[in-house]
């Protein structure tokens, strides 16, 4: 059984601060892993997908990191604000083409 | 372009019923796969559908069978349904190991 693991659960943040979680999984057979930021009653919307060691990718105040050889990856978000509250998923995909497994998530609450 | 749409959005169901949910993959898609998430977990997967032909399947029983049509729409059947059926069912649909694109879901429960 392939685990993928995000930490933590949930988490708190005042608007203005920065904050990050971190998503853990299996370093080997690596391909690929995927970030969604999930919102209530809406679909789920891609963040990133980052393949290489080292990747670091960035969109707005959002940034990610990945470390295959350590098996995990870390999400930052930057000034928090209010609509950055969402559950935020990590999923890996073990080759090409291959199903998404995801972790539990890491629901973020930014608080005004 | 309407991105991944899924039918019906919500869906009252008994024990022991069968229940079809469609999805409609994003334009220029031909990869569509169907996920159940329960109250608190991450998304799991149930199959995926390629080519009309189901590439790859997770751990989820017979009961749970899927069809893909030649317009790469693809149906989630489920038969004899339990009350721990009862979840939130995504579409994703994609090209390889490009991002994926979710609908909203179906939301089903069994009584």
């Amino acid at each position: 059984i392939l685990n993928v693991e995000q930490s933590p659960q949930s988490l708190h943040v005042q608007e203005g601060d920065s904050t990050n979680f971190t998503c853990s999984f299996p370093s080997s057979n690596f391909y690929a892993l995927h970030w969604y930021r999930w919102e209530t009653a809406k679909s789920p919307e891609a963040l990133f997908v980052m393949t290489l060691n080292g990747d670091e990718k960035k969109k707005g105040r959002i940034s990610a990191t990945l470390n295959t050889k350590e098996g995990y990856s870390y999400l930052y978000i930057k000034g928090s604000q209010p609509e950055d509250s969402a559950t935020y998923l990590c999923a890996l995909i073990l080759a090409a083409g291959n199903k998404l497994t995801f972790g539990g998530g890491t629901r973020v609450l930014v608080k005004p | 372009d309407a991105g991944v749409t899924q039918s019906p959005t919500h869906l009252i169901k008994t024990r022991g019923q069968q229940v079809t949910l469609r999805c409609s993959p994003k334009s220029g898609h031909d990869t569509v796969s169907w996920y159940q998430q329960a109250l608190g977990q991450g998304p799991q997967f149930i199959f995926q559908y390629y080519e009309e032909e189901e590439r790859q399947r997770g751990n989820f029983p017979d009961r749970f069978s899927g069809h893909q049509f030649p317009n790469y729409s693809s149906e989630l059947n489920v038969n004899a349904l339990l009350l721990g059926d009862s979840a939130l069912y995504l579409c994703a649909s994609g090209r390889g190991i490009e991002t994926q694109y979710f609908g909203p879901g179906t939301r089903l429960l069994v009584l």
